[in-house]
């Protein structure tokens, strides 16, 4: 039963353009999400959240937005760059009181070209 | 460094072995949560260290596995008679206190396992 999915195993995109990962959820409980990038070898490092109360979270070239009636949240990387080419994880957090662990995606794997 | 730190970093293992994998976490942080990610996987929650507080063992996939945390230091998790089955990366966080809004987990590099 996953109830984080990134449906795109990959995704390839042209340095300075935008690169839109998406992920969808089932549980409706979920009440805070998070982007988690990682690079081979390397373990997830944190990039942006938000939480269920907001529709949208920027932070520089970095937007997430998040629709709960559809249950779809979405990563926008603008402009792309090489750099950016990495392992790109959605994950999702139950309510206040829980443990804080989080419910993982399969992962997107993001190839910038140059 | 001051960043999560794992142990070792690779280890491969016959079937039916068993074997410790290591974790100390960054100074400070009082919540240690252990996750694996398995090929073409996500990140799949195994265990959570709270403090003094019992665990949350609600991810670990069998009674092959356990793990234990010092204080609010060292963690340990042991896999006993390894299977194929257990090949994964084994990924340790940590977290600076009990689950705020904005308190993102901080994962160390991961150990690889291999059973062959």
């Amino acid at each position: 039963d996953q109830q984080v999915k990134q449906n795109s195993p990959s995704l390839s995109v042209q340095e300075g353009r935008i690169s839109i990962l998406n992920c969808d959820y089932t549980n409706s409980m979920f009440d805070y999400f998070l982007w988690y990038k990682k690079y081979p070898a390397e373990g997830p490092t944190f990039l942006i959240s938000i939480s269920s109360i907001k529709d949208k979270n920027e932070d520089g070239r970095f937007t997430v937005f998040l629709n709960k009636s559809a249950k779809h949240l979405s990563l926008h990387i603008v402009p792309s760059q090489p750099g950016d080419s990495a392992v790109y994880f959605c994950a999702a957090e139950l309510g206040s009181g829980n443990t804080g662990k989080l419910i993982f995606g399969q992962g997107t794997t993001l190839q910038v070209k140059p | 460094g001051a960043g999560v730190s794992q142990s070792p970093s690779n280890k491969v293992t016959e079937k039916g072995k068993d074997v410790e994998l290591r974790c100390d976490p960054i100074s400070g942080h009082t919540a240690l949560y252990w996750y694996r990610q398995s090929l073409g996987q996500g990140l799949e929650f195994l265990i959570y260290f709270q403090g003094n507080s019992a665990p949350d063992k609600s991810g670990l996939p069998s009674d092959r596995f356990s793990a234990e945390r010092t204080g609010e230091s060292v963690s340990t998790l042991t896999i006993q008679r390894t299977q194929q089955e257990d090949s994964a990366v084994y990924l340790c966080a940590s977290r600076p206190a009990p689950p705020g809004r904005l308190n993102e987990q901080f994962f160390g590099p991961g150990t690889r396992l291999t059973v062959l």
